[in-house]
Parts: C-alpha cells; sequence; structure tokens
C-alpha cells in the first residue's frame, strides 16, 4: 500500500497564480484533513471532510478551497495565491473521525509564494 | 478553542540523558495522540491515550495522559541520537472531529 501519497512535493507559485494540490489514499479511509506547517506554529488545520460529499472548514481555511467527490481523493485550491501562504502542507488520512484514530500523513508539499 | 501547550520549544541533550516533554491545555480531551515527525516527512504516531491516568510505554518512552484528561507528557529514558526530531502532542475534544496539534518540541540528541 502506497498509503497517503502527495503532490507535488515542491511548487513555487508568483502571487495570485492558481493551483491545486493533490492528496490520494489508498486505505478506504473515510476521514481526511489538510494541514500547514509553519515555523513555530505547529500544523494547523485547513480543511477536512468526514465522507465523500461533506467538507468542513478547520482553524485556518481562508484562501484555500476544497471538496472530496470520491473516497481516495481530497486535493486542495488554491485561487489566488498569497505570500502568507508559503507553508508546508500535510494531507492526512484516518479510518475514523473521533475517538483514538490515528493520522497517516503523506509527506507534504512545499509551497513557496513569491 | 481548544488550545494544547507544548513544553519546552527546543530541547538539546547528550546521549543518555532522561527527559520530559509537556503538553498542556484548560480543555478536556477525548483522547490525546503524540506524534513524531522527521525532516522532510510527515508525523507519524507513536501512542494514543483515552483513559485518565493512562500510563503507556514503547521501549525508552513513557507516555502519560492525566488525570482529568486535560495534559499529557512524554518521558525518554537514556535518550540516543535516533530519537532526535520534533515531538508532537495532538488532542481530540469532546464533541469535535477534528485533530487539534500542539506546537511541537524540537528534540536533539548528540552523541
Amino acid at each position: 500500500n502506497a498509503g497517503v501519497t502527495q503532490t507535488p512535493k515542491f511548487q513555487v507559485l508568483k502571487t495570485g497564480q492558481s493551483m491545486t494540490l493533490q492528496c490520494a489514499q489508498d486505505m478506504n479511509h473515510e476521514y481526511m484533513s489538510w494541514y500547514r506547517q509553519d515555523p513555530g506554529m505547529g500544523l494547523r488545520l485547513i480543511h477536512y471532510s468526514v465522507g465523500a460529499g461533506i467538507t468542513d472548514q478547520g482553524e485556518v481555511p481562508n484562501g484555500y478551497n476544497v471538496s472530496r467527490s470520491t473516497t481516495e481523493d481530497f486535493p486542495l485550491r488554491l485561487l489566488s495565491a498569497a505570500p502568507s501562504q508559503t507553508s508546508v502542507y500535510f494531507c492526512a488520512s484516518s479510518s475514523g473521525a473521533g475517538g483514538g484514530s490515528p493520522l497517516h500523513f503523506g509527506n507534504g508539499t512545499r509551497l513557496t509564494v513569491t | 478553542t481548544q488550545l494544547l501547550e507544548q513544553s519546552p520549544q527546543f530541547l538539546s541533550i547528550q546521549e543518555g540523558e532522561n527527559l520530559t516533554v509537556y503538553c498542556n491545555s484548560s480543555s478536556v480531551f477525548s483522547s490525546l495522540q503524540w506524534y513524531r515527525q522527521e525532516p522532510g516527512e510527515g508525523p507519524v504516531l507513536l501512542v494514543t491515550v483515552v483513559t485518565g491516568g493512562e500510563v503507556k510505554k514503547l521501549k525508552r518512552l513513557t507516555f502519560q495522559f492525566g488525570d482529568a484528561r486535560k495534559d499529557s507528557s512524554l518521558h525518554i529514558t537514556a535518550a540516543q541520537p535516533g530519537d532526535t526530531g520534533l515531538y508532537l502532542c495532538a488532542g481530540r475534544g469532546q464533541a469535535g472531529t477534528a485533530l487539534i496539534f500542539g506546537k511541537g518540541t524540537t528534540l536533539s540528541v548528540s552523541s
């Protein structure tokens, strides 16, 4: 099993450009989420989904859109990139949304917005 | 808003020393997890604790969940260079689905 796969690994954007960060999991997990990680800030939740067709906002959703058309995929869209969105983005999935269900993380996408 | 405060933020020790990392909150969590992250990779789960007062051991690592389920600690005995990494605690609220992370403790163990 590949687990959680994120593409691309690295990306440089100019301010105002748009792009989609891809995330796919092959573990049939219902719950998927996106986090951003910045120095000294830990992991902050952007958006999450408890199943296909269902998404909700996390702690820092502004500037990001998501959709969940299939169980496997959970893409993150930046409609108009800003320098403040320079960060490392992690996608994660788990079999359940509550209790002690562990999150399985991808290896991240490092995004730089100039 | 539920917050998890981790301390210390940075820790640099010699091989063989013991250390403790703390994760504190004013909120009650239904469960708390500890993750370890190495450079260029995503966090990997170390342990989940769900019962107040619970203690779990993973080789030289001991995890404890506070009686009131508001805090947790990670104790490493006889640290080794392979323990170097970023340690993150994460908690789920009583009714929430989202996992909230602390800011992490960066541990460096030198030989």
